[in-house]
């Protein structure tokens, strides 16, 4: 067990639907970030926040957002959803200071199927 | 152009067999992250080098700044190492690239 916990594990819903995804951090984790896992795609890094606040940004759409709250936990919202936006989305937290590298503890993913 | 590189794409090895799978990248980094993914899609964390090399157990990896290389090894391999190796790598940024990973399969 890592210690991140992702909620919910598997949702199917349907195109042009919005969806919520959820990940607790670790325990004193300040960085949260959300990464996408399709086939035809590998791992995609998304957006990194850390202690609220936007940290970096990957291959994010723009239907997508996210936001760290003062809890910590993250939310990452798919909105306008298409197809090809079936995929794992992991969570992964760290300690991180500024200018850092930590090593990350993924969650368990969420499984997004798209009909 | 992929920024970081993996081979083999695939892997299969007899239990006990010593194992390298490798990993080059293209871009400056900060750290290097090795990750293993089971077949149930759950991700862990092996290792992360910003330089020289780190032993957890039968698992050694190893990173070169100069070449921007890194390698992991498996040492005496068992079926519970089958699994998907990733290789990633953060820049001064925080941007995280990943390399398509390494589908080892170790035959008992």
């Amino acid at each position: 067990d890592s210690g991140v916990t992702q909620t919910p594990k598997h949702l199917i819903t349907a195109t042009g639907q919005r969806v919520t995804l959820r990940c607790s951090p670790r325990s004193g984790d300040l960085s949260v970030y959300w990464y996408q896992q399709s086939l035809d795609q590998g791992l995609q890094f998304l957006i990194q926040y850390y202690n609220g606040e936007e940290r970096a940004k990957g291959n994010i759409l723009e239907r997508f957002s996210a936001q760290q709250f003062p809890d910590l936990h993250s939310e990452l919202n798919l909105s306008s959803l298409e197809l090809g936006d079936s995929a794992l989305y992991f969570c992964a937290s760290s300690v991180e200071g500024p200018g850092r590298s930590t090593e990350a503890f993924f969650g368990q993913g969420t499984r997004l199927t798209v009909v | 152009k992929n920024e970081v590189e993996q081979s083999p794409q695939n892997l299969t090895a007899q239990e006990g067999e010593f194992i390298t799978i490798n990993c080059s990248y293209s871009v400056g980094i900060s750290a290097l992250h090795w990750l293993q993914q089971h077949p149930g899609g759950g991700i862990v964390s092996l290792f992360m080098l910003s330089s020289g090399k780190k032993k957890h157990g039968r698992l050694i990896a190893t990173i070169n700044i100069q070449e921007k290389h890194s390698s992991l090894h498996i040492t005496a391999s068992h079926p519970r190492d089958s699994a998907v190796y990733i290789c990633a790598v953060t820049n001064t940024g925080n941007q995280f690239y990943f390399g398509t990973g390494t589908s080892l399969t170790v035959i008992p």
